[in-house]
């Protein structure tokens, strides 16, 4: 089974400090893993994925995110946050074994709110 | 592409109504998704499509709900009859064909049943 978990449900961060959305992965294959992101009355918008390769995948809008196989997590980073960057962030997760199919497995979401 | 389309963005019923959600996913993806979130649950994954033809419904709540897709270009999640329970935000998604393919998501579907 694969499960995905968002130990945070909000992350308070001044504008222009750096921004971290924790999110931990399981599974029993190697792992597809996703971040979106939801603004409020929107629907869900893809930032980045990690499929294989380099641990360090960029993404959209400044936004970056390390996949650690040993610790199994994909936390979600940006360098300076922006108060536009205040909206709700959801990681996914995939195996990549068959018995999966093709279902995304969503953590809770981390609401992130940055402050002026 | 204009993306996913889901119409319409809100509904409001009584309960024991018939309700109709749609999507239109985007052309030539072959994987459509019903999602469902709300505050207590998240987003929950309740059916999925490859090439029109449902491949797990799983997370389908009861015989209450019910999906189809009759061609590439159009689904349908449908409620009947509606209760109150099954007020949510509803989801469509679609994919390209690969494991690895990104999932691209609708503007969704606010239900609310009085």
């Amino acid at each position: 089974a694969q499960s995905v978990a968002q130990p945070e449900d909000q992350v308070n961060v001044a504008e222009g400090n750096p921004l971290t959305v924790k999110c931990t992965y399981s599974v029993s294959g190697n792992p597809y893993l996703f971040w979106y992101v939801q603004y409020p009355n929107r629907g869900l918008q893809f930032l980045l994925k990690y499929i294989t390769g380099d641990n360090l995948v960029k993404g959209s809008y400044g936004f970056e995110a390390e996949f650690n196989k040993s610790q199994t997590s994909f936390h979600l980073k940006k360098p300076s946050a922006l108060v536009s960057d205040s909206a709700l962030y959801f990681c996914a997760v995939r195996d990549s074994g068959k018995a999966a199919g093709n279902k995304l497995t969503f953590g809770g979401g981390t609401r992130v709110l940055v402050k002026p | 592409d204009a993306g996913v389309i889901q119409s319409p963005r809100h509904e409001v019923t009584e309960m024991g109504q018939e309700v109709t959600l749609r999507c239109k996913p985007i052309s030539g993806h072959d994987y459509l998704f019903w999602y469902r979130q709300t505050m207590m649950r998240g987003l929950e994954l309740l059916i999925y499509f490859n090439n029109n033809v449902p491949i797990d419904d799983s997370g389908m709540p009861e015989d209450r709900f019910s999906a189809k897709m009759p061609n590439a270009s159009f689904s349908t999640l449908k409620i009947q009859p509606s209760e109150p329970r099954d007020s949510a935000v509803y989801f469509c998604a679609s994919s390209l064909g690969g494991p690895t393919d990104t999932q691209y998501f609708g503007p969704g579907t606010r239900l609310t049943v009085l």
